[in-house]
């Protein structure tokens, strides 16, 4: 089955840029789409079609894509960024949907 | 307010049967396909099940494929998910969703559910 690959940790100083990557085969052809989830919450989406933010979403989230991999950067990073960071996206076909295995987002 | 509330988690033995029902408000629920996404404890997000706006078209996950039904009524602005020969594995929160993501047409709202706890237990 098709797989999206998240570095399992990411950790930055505050006010530095985090960047998590996702790689997949299908990438080149689907959309990526970032969710960042707290403990005991419901995940919410961050960024959606590689690089729309969705209302609300601080301007300092951004996200690009360059060939199989999509990248979701968090610029002068908080505290409350903090957080597992998760992809999303479809496989070649556009019937299988997958996530990432996750990437939890350390503020030093 | 957008909201969607899930009901009918709980403890059921291996072998056995659950559904799971989510009442969807503040939202056009006939307008968009629908998704169910379940999270195992301190583990991470799995897909599990999608179905169209009318409910024609369905796609599964492989691991439940043949043991889990979903379905929708868009008379009564509901979303279910008819869970079968559950297994230890199954345990897991699961949640509904209208995600940003859609198989058939431009996008959802990405609205989601607070979570079901589903235990398999004996």
């Amino acid at each position: 089955s098709y797989e999206l690959t998240q570095p399992p940790s990411v950790s930055v100083s505050p006010g530095q840029t985090a960047r998590i990557t996702c790689s997949g085969d299908a990438l080149p052809n689907q959309y990526g789409y970032w969710y960042q989830q707290k403990p005991g919450q419901a995940p919410v989406l961050v960024m959606y079609i590689d690089n729309k933010r969705p209302p609300g979403i601080p301007e300092r989230f951004s996200g690009s894509t360059s060939g199989t991999t999509v990248t979701l950067t968090i610029s002068g990073v908080q505290a409350e960024d903090e957080a597992d960071y998760y992809c999303q996206s479809a496989d070649s076909s556009g019937s299988y949907l997958v996530f990432g295995g996750g990437t939890k987002l350390t503020v030093l | 307010e957008v909201q969607l509330v899930i009901s009918g988690g709980g403890l059921v033995k291996p072998g056995g049967s659950l559904r799971l029902s989510c009442a969807a408000s503040g939202f056009s629920f006939s307008s968009y396909s629908m998704n169910w996404v379940r999270q195992a404890p301190g583990k991470g997000l799995e897909w599990v099940s999608s179905i169209s706006s009318s409910g024609t078209y369905i796609y599964y996950a492989d691991s439940m494929k043949g043991r889990f039904t979903v379905s929708r009524d868009n008379a009564r602005n509901s979303l279910y998910l008819q869970m079968n020969s559950l297994r230890a594995e199954d345990t897991a929160v699961y949640y509904c969703a209208s995600l940003a993501f859609d198989f058939w047409s431009s996008g959802g709202l990405d609205v989601w559910g607070q979570g079901t706890t589903v235990t398999v237990s004996s």
